[in-house]
C-alpha cells in the first residue's frame, strides 16, 4: 500500500515562530488532507489539498503532486497550534479512505 | 458545533463484555462512515468502512465478528466490540465525509477493558 512519511517527527517551536511541515507519499494520490489533532484527541480537518496551495488564516498548505510531497506552513505560532498534525492521502476518489502519516509533534511555548 | 458526534466519551468495561459506540452525522446524510483506531502516541488506523444499507468493508488483519459494525440509517453507524479483552482497549475515531474533501471526525471513544 501507499506508504506516508512525515517530517519531522517532533517540533518545539517558541510561540511567533514560524514552521514547515512535511508530508511525502509513496505514490500518485487524489486526495490529500491535513489534520490537526489537539492535546484532547479531536481532529480538525485544516485542509484538502491534492494539489495547488490554499491559505487559511496563519496556516497554508502546499500540494506538488508530480513530486509526491506537502507542505504546512504555520505562521506566528500560538500555543493553541500545539498537538499533533496529520497528513493523509487517498487513491480511490476524494472522500476515499485514508492512509495516515504517523504524525509531527508540535509543542508551542509561550 | 460539531458536525458528528460519537458516544460514549469514554468507557470502562470487564473483559468478555460488548461495548457499543455510537456515531452520528448531526446536519448531513453520510453514506459511508470510517472508524478508526489509535493508540496512545501513535497514527490514526482504519479498521473499516462503515456502508449504509450494505455490509461494512474491512482492513486486513481487522476482525469482523470481533468489532461489528451497522450502518443502519444515513446518520447513524455504530461500532460494536464484541467479548472485550484489555487489548482492545484504544481510541476509537469515527468520521464521515460531508462534502468533497470535507472530513469530520466525532472526538472519539476511549476504551479501557479491565
Amino acid at each position: 500500500g501507499i506508504q506516508v512519511e512525515q517530517s519531522p517527527p517532533d517540533l518545539i517551536l517558541q510561540e511567533g515562530a514560524n514552521s514547515t511541515l512535511r508530508c511525502n507519499f509513496s505514490d500518485s494520490v487524489n486526495n490529500l488532507q491535513w489534520f490537526h489533532q489537539n492535546p484532547w484527541g479531536q481532529l480538525i480537518n485544516l485542509f484538502y489539498i491534492p494539489s495547488g496551495t490554499k491559505q487559511n488564516g496563519r496556516l497554508s498548505a502546499t500540494t506538488v503532486a508530480t513530486e509526491r510531497y506537502s507542505l504546512l506552513y504555520i505562521s506566528s505560532s500560538q500555543t493553541t497550534d500545539s498537538g499533533v498534525y496529520f497528513c493523509a492521502v487517498g487513491v480511490t476518489g476524494a472522500n476515499s479512505k485514508l492512509t495516515f502519516g504517523k504524525g509531527i509533534t508540535l509543542s508551542v511555548r509561550p | 458545533g460539531a458536525v458528528v458526534s460519537q458516544h460514549p466519551s469514554w468507557v470502562i468495561c470487564k473483559s468478555g463484555t460488548s461495548v457499543k459506540i455510537e456515531c452520528r452525522s448531526l446536519d448531513f446524510q453520510a453514506t459511508t462512515m470510517f472508524w478508526y483506531r489509535q493508540f496512545p502516541k501513535q497514527s490514526l488506523m482504519l479498521m473499516a468502512t462503515s456502508n449504509e444499507g450494505s455490509k461494512a468493508t474491512y482492513e486486513q488483519g481487522v476482525e469482523k465478528d470481533k468489532f461489528l459494525i451497522n450502518h443502519a440509517s444515513l446518520t447513524l453507524s455504530t461500532l460494536t466490540v464484541t467479548s472485550a479483552h484489555p487489548e482492545d482497549s484504544s481510541f476509537y475515531i469515527c468520521s464521515a465525509p460531508r462534502t468533497i474533501g470535507d472530513l469530520h471526525f466525532g472526538n472519539g471513544t476511549r476504551l479501557t477493558v479491565t
